[in-house]
């Protein structure tokens, strides 16, 4: 089993609609989570980071953490085309700094 | 956001060459600096983290002699693709943490062609 579970997709919604990514973890000891957005062939690029639980909002996108579930969630509302890109999740623990990774998300938005 | 500026975004070069690639922060001191390989849909593999003034701790299966990193400041860090095959050939994100170890950001990517 991976530390880090995230489906791959690829994930289809029209245009406005609220998007819902996901990822599960299996180590307790994980506090920092990120959400990196993707373009194809370019470098990633954090959207938001959160330290233990809780929700964060910026914008059109809220990510929320349950540590009880080990399950994180980023939404996207009134999506854009230009939001298609591959999501990845990554976090690590407090005393370890190296980031374990999803597979990543690849969203598409359709116009 | 911090800034990580990374070149070159791309390099063919011949087989049998190295290729260095560079890993800058530019507002922010980064203490620990990772790189990754990335291939075609698919998710980041990590390679090696590097540490200000020290050697580089390499993931399993990755060949250090092959892949030189050296960390040689805190806005600084080097990867060197010795003897370049095809099967080198990637895209190649180095990543850097600032002092306090929490967000991490990333250079542009480097694709490397090998032909």
């Amino acid at each position: 089993q991976k530390e880090v579970e995230q489906d791959p997709g690829p994930l289809s919604v029209p245009e406005g609609a609220i998007v819902s990514l996901n990822c599960t973890y299996s180590n307790s000891a994980f506090q920092y989570f990120m959400w990196y957005r993707q373009y194809s062939r370019k470098g990633p690029e954090l959207l938001m980071y959160t330290y233990s639980s809780g929700n964060k909002e910026d914008g059109r996108f809220t990510a929320q953490v349950d540590k009880s579930s080990k399950y994180i969630s980023l939404f996207i509302r009134d999506s854009q085309p230009s939001d298609s890109a591959t999501y990845l999740c990554a976090m690590s623990a407090v005393s370890n700094y190296q980031l374990i990774w999803g597979a990543g998300t690849k969203l598409i938005i359709k116009p | 956001g911090a800034v990580v500026s990374q070149h070159p975004s791309w390099v063919i070069c011949k087989s049998g060459t190295s290729v260095k690639i560079e890993c800058r922060s530019l507002d922010f001191q980064a203490t620990t600096m990772f790189w990754y390989r990335q291939f075609p849909k698919q998710s980041l593999m990590l390679m090696a983290t590097s540490n200000e003034g020290s050697k580089a701790t390499y993931e399993q299966g990755v060949e250090k002699d092959k892949f030189l990193i050296n960390h040689a400041s805190l806005t600084l860090s080097t990867l060197t693709v010795t003897s370049a095959h095809p099967e080198d050939s990637s895209f190649y994100i180095c990543s850097a943490r600032t002092v306090l170890n929490t967000e991490a950001f990333f250079g542009q990517g480097t694709r490397l062609t090998v032909v």
